[in-house]
């Protein structure tokens, strides 16, 4: 069953604390974006990675980091300079060619307690 | 700075009618379009596509019009259903950008009747 994962789907932290959402996909695409999608509102990009080892900033980067070692994975590790994190976070994939349709994961909800 | 947006917030149709969500767009150097459908606590599920070359493209119960003039883009949903009920979300981006991510509107909620 080909897909985009995320884990978990519910996830509390504690203010001050650091907490890492997992993002997996076996469609063999190049490129992962992390997107956060507050109530009532559209996406807003966090990151995207193009390529292995590469990645950059989107328009809400603040607060947020990631790694791409693999080609499957792109976790988002939300900081503790996170000001607002209680969200529901996004990860979409697509294969880097164009148009470079990206497919979306189910979603991680994140609340800070 | 440029960005997209849809003229109603909430749509509300009866079981059998045609749908139609529209959405703005105002990067005018935008060509490439999507429309996603986002049902409540899941991730937005891809719908249809259309390259500013075209003006009409169609899917299975689905059809998108893009008018480029105005700056424009639909989406109908032809016999809508129940299932159907969900927030609608245009996307767009520029494909001679080096931009790769999408950029999103605020969303549609359709809700059909029964």
């Amino acid at each position: 069953d080909g897909g985009i994962t995320q884990s978990p789907k519910y996830l509390f932290r504690k203010e001050g604390q650091n907490v890492t959402l997992s993002c997996e996909q076996n469609l063999n695409h190049d490129a992962m974006y992390w997107y956060r999608q507050d109530p009532g509102q559209g996406l807003r990009l966090i990151y995207y990675s193009q390529i292995v080892n590469d990645f950059q900033k989107g328009d809400i980067a603040e607060g947020y980091s990631v790694s791409r070692e693999k080609k499957e994975s792109f976790p988002l590790t939300v900081t503790s300079a996170q000001k607002n994190p209680t969200a529901f976070y996004l990860c979409a994939s697509s294969t880097g060619t164009s148009p470079d349709t990206q497919y979306f994961g189910p979603g991680t909800r994140l609340t800070v307690l | 700075g440029e960005s997209v947006g849809l003229h109603l917030p909430t749509l509300s149709v009866q079981e059998g009618d045609n749908s139609i969500i529209n959405c703005a767009y105002s990067n005018s150097a935008s060509d490439y379009f999507i429309w996603y459908k986002q049902e409540s606590g899941k991730g937005p599920q891809f719908i249809i596509d259309i390259r500013s070359n075209m003006d009409k493209r169609q899917g299975q119960r689905v059809t998108v019009l893009l008018n480029k003039t105005v700056k424009h883009l639909s989406l109908q949903i032809a016999a809508t259903q129940p299932g159907d009920s969900a927030v609608y979300f245009c996307a767009e981006k520029d494909l001679g950008t080096g931009r790769r991510a999408l950029t999103f509107g605020s969303g549609t909620r359709l809700q059909v009747q029964p």
